[in-house]
């Protein structure tokens, strides 16, 4: 249970152009998406909280016009990297707050590997 | 905000030998504390975490011991296997904020 579900798992685009990931939790409601950076060999840098029906929350240094966070509903949340450049080029992945047997915990999605050329 | 560090980077042992990787955090309100393994490319998966409210949890060869006092916690694998090479990551959170912070990773390599 508590399964996320993340696609694209890869994507390849044009500089300039935008890319839509997006988050959906199978089997809970998800009142709260983290969306999370990694670039090769560095850990998962938070870059903004998405929260059902109110604006996202970015981290210092993130452009909110530039990855536009939307969770409009319980079960999805996306998150669209604009006018993307070569440096955008990450593993982005999502996750998720879940209670398990009682006791919170965080489940993420398998993550989308964008190459931007 | 918090902040977790973990060391060290890299970590080589042999197989059979223990590995031990620490982390330090700064927020005192912090009460979850997950290790991660991730395999390159994947997401990351949860090996083993600890709230504040125990200081010590084993599962099989796998341990965390968290030291609320001194704001550290630790992972310890005995009887390495290769397999259990990859990236781990800790990281800490408390209930109110939601959000979770992780260390910078260490990569355990163990050679057979």
């Amino acid at each position: 249970g508590a399964v996320v579900s993340q696609h694209p798992s890869r994507v390849i685009c044009k500089s300039g152009t935008s890319v839509k990931i997006e988050c959906r939790s199978l089997d809970f409601q998800a009142t709260t998406m983290f969306w999370y950076r990694q670039f090769p060999k560095q850990s998962l840098m938070l870059m903004a909280t998405s929260n059902e029906g109110s604006k996202a929350t970015y981290e210092q240094g993130v452009e909110k016009d530039k990855f536009l966070i939307n969770h409009a509903s319980l079960t999805l949340s996306t998150l669209t990297v604009t006018s993307a450049h070569p440096e955008d080029s990450s593993f982005y992945i999502c996750s998720a707050r879940i209670r398990v047997q009682g006791a919170w915990g965080y489940t993420f999605g398998s993550g989308t590997r964008l190459t931007v050329v | 905000g918090e902040n977790v560090e973990q060391h060290p980077s890299t970590l080589s042992v042999q197989e059979g030998d223990s590995a031990v990787i620490k982390c330090t955090y700064s927020d005192s309100a912090s009460n979850y504390f997950p290790w991660y393994k991730q395999e390159l490319g994947k997401r990351p998966q949860l090996i083993i975490d600890i709230r504040s409210n125990v200081g010590e949890k084993k599962d099989q060869r796998i341990a965390v011991t968290l030291n609320k006092t001194a704001k550290h916690f630790s992972l310890h694998i005995t009887e390495t296997q290769p397999e259990d090479s990859a990236v781990y990551f800790c990281a800490a959170t408390y209930y109110n904020n939601n959000d979770m912070r992780f260390g910078a990773g260490t990569r355990l390599t163990v050679k057979p």
